[in-house]
């Protein structure tokens, strides 16, 4: 069974950072590219970043550009998004997925 | 950015009826590799986004037979015949043929 397991949000406040994880399992990670979707209370889904199968090809959304990094150590099946520089927009529930897949999200609050 | 346009926002349905979700996109979705790089997704309350069909028609595993895409270019839909309990919820177009990857805003499935 794929399982995708975020960890590491909660309330932060404006300007600081904070670090994503997602431990994957259930299928051959280092074969997939990941990515990191996420949802603001009540709104659509908004993609964020996307990384290749062995970290070749990044890109990144406007909206986080220059403040996130998407990463992943495939040898430890996880996926990352290191997040600085935080706004209140930011704040979210954030999916890691593999399109096909998805986890069941962390919260991301941004407030003071 | 290719923006997603997708209607009707909201779609009461009788149980056992039918429907049709309508996806535009601003731009070709046809990748330089070929494929079409939509697809659909289902999300229930309180729950993550679900893969239904994948590159414009193919369902994913598990997926029933009752929901079907179809388009091509610009223009995509997704039918669902029979409607059951287990169908409502919120239903969102990805395109994933160009960065930035954009959704549709969304087509909430409701009963009547």
């Amino acid at each position: 069974e794929v399982q995708l397991v975020e960890s590491g949000g909660g309330l932060v406040q404006p300007g600081r950072s904070l670090k994503l994880s997602c431990l994957a399992s259930g299928f051959t990670f280092s074969n997939y590219g990941m990515n990191w979707i996420r949802q603001a209370p009540g709104k659509g889904l908004e993609w964020v970043a996307s990384i290749s199968s062995s970290s070749s090809y990044i890109y990144y959304a406007d909206t986080v550009k220059g403040r996130f990094t998407i990463s992943r150590d495939n040898a430890k099946n996880t996926l990352y998004l290191q997040m600085t520089s935080l706004r209140s927009e930011d704040t979210a529930l954030y999916y890691c997925a593999s399109l096909m897949d998805w986890g069941q999200g962390v919260m991301v609050t941004v407030s003071s | 950015d290719v923006l997603m346009t997708q209607t009707p926002v909201s779609l009461p349905v009788s149980l056992g009826g039918q429907v049709s979700i309508s996806c535009r996109s601003s731009q070709s979705l046809v990748h330089s590799d070929g494929n079409t790089y939509l697809h659909w997704y289902l999300q229930k309350p309180g729950q993550s986004p679900q893969l239904l069909i994948y590159r414009v028609s193919n369902r994913f595993s598990g997926v029933p037979d009752r929901f079907s895409g179809s388009g091509s270019g610009t223009d995509f839909t997704l039918k669902i015949s029979r409607v059951e309990p287990e169908d409502l919820g919120v239903y969102y177009c990805l395109q994933s043929t160009h960065f930035p990857w954009t959704f549709g805003g969304g087509t909430k499935l409701e009963l009547k």
